[in-house]
């Protein structure tokens, strides 16, 4: 079955743990990509990845990293997480660039920070 | 920047009625431009798209017309079910190579029997 798979699904944290979050999707997409969805602004974007290797900010990257080493994998870190990180993530991917084809996205993770 | 503006919700109705949610949005050029929808629980899923003036995208009874003239992009239903509660986003993306899509606050959409 085609899917997006994020773990964990759930997760509290206390202020400074690192902790991350693992992305995989078995499609051979390229395209990849991590949304933060908060009440009222809807999602917005944190980093992306057009191919292996390739990895560029989105709108909301500060506090965030991301690594692209194999193709199905694009976990997102959060080094030193803080109490405004609290928030559900969506990972997604694509066969393109959005503008060319569909996302396909994971079910989320919902991570609180104390 | 571009920007996308989703009608308040959230909007209940009775099964069968008729159901419109608007969106509107801002771009530089000729973004092509998306419904998604979040059904409880779940990650977002395409429902339509558009990607230029007058396409209209339809799937499962639901409709959008890319309107350039008043820059909106409204998603109609002439009947809806129960099943279609769930949470509905309108996006743009732009023709640039960013692979950025921007997403509306998003509509809750609650169908009464």
């Amino acid at each position: 079955e085609a899917q997006v798979t994020q773990n964990p699904r759930y997760l509290i944290t206390v202020t400074g743990k690192k902790l991350t979050v693992t992305c995989s999707q078995n499609m051979n997409h390229e395209y990849m990509s991590w949304y933060r969805q908060d009440p009222g602004l809807g999602l917005r974007q944190i980093y992306y990845s057009m191919n292996v290797e390739v990895t560029d900010k989105g709108d909301v990257p500060e506090g965030y990293k991301v690594s692209r080493k194999e193709k199905r994998n694009f976990p997102l870190i959060l080094e030193s997480p803080s109490p405004n990180q609290t928030s559900l993530y969506f990972c997604a991917s694509g066969p393109g660039t959005p503008n060319t084809g569909e996302l396909f996205f994971g079910e989320g993770s919902r991570l609180t920070v104390l | 920047g571009d920007s996308v503006t989703q009608m308040e919700g959230p909007v209940t109705l009775s099964e069968e009625a008729f159901l419109t949610i608007n969106c509107t949005y801002t771009a530089t050029g000729y973004p092509s431009l998306f419904w998604y929808v979040q059904y409880p629980g779940e990650g977002l899923q395409l429902l339509l798209k558009a990607t230029k003036a007058d396409d209209k995208g339809s799937n499962k009874g639901f409709e959008a017309t890319y309107r350039k003239e008043t820059t909106s992009f409204h998603l109609e239903k002439g009947s809806v079910q129960v099943s279609d509660s769930a949470v509905y986003f309108c996006a743009l993306s732009d023709r640039s190579n960013t692979g950025k899509l921007i997403f509306g606050q998003g509509t809750t959409l609650q169908v009464k029997p």
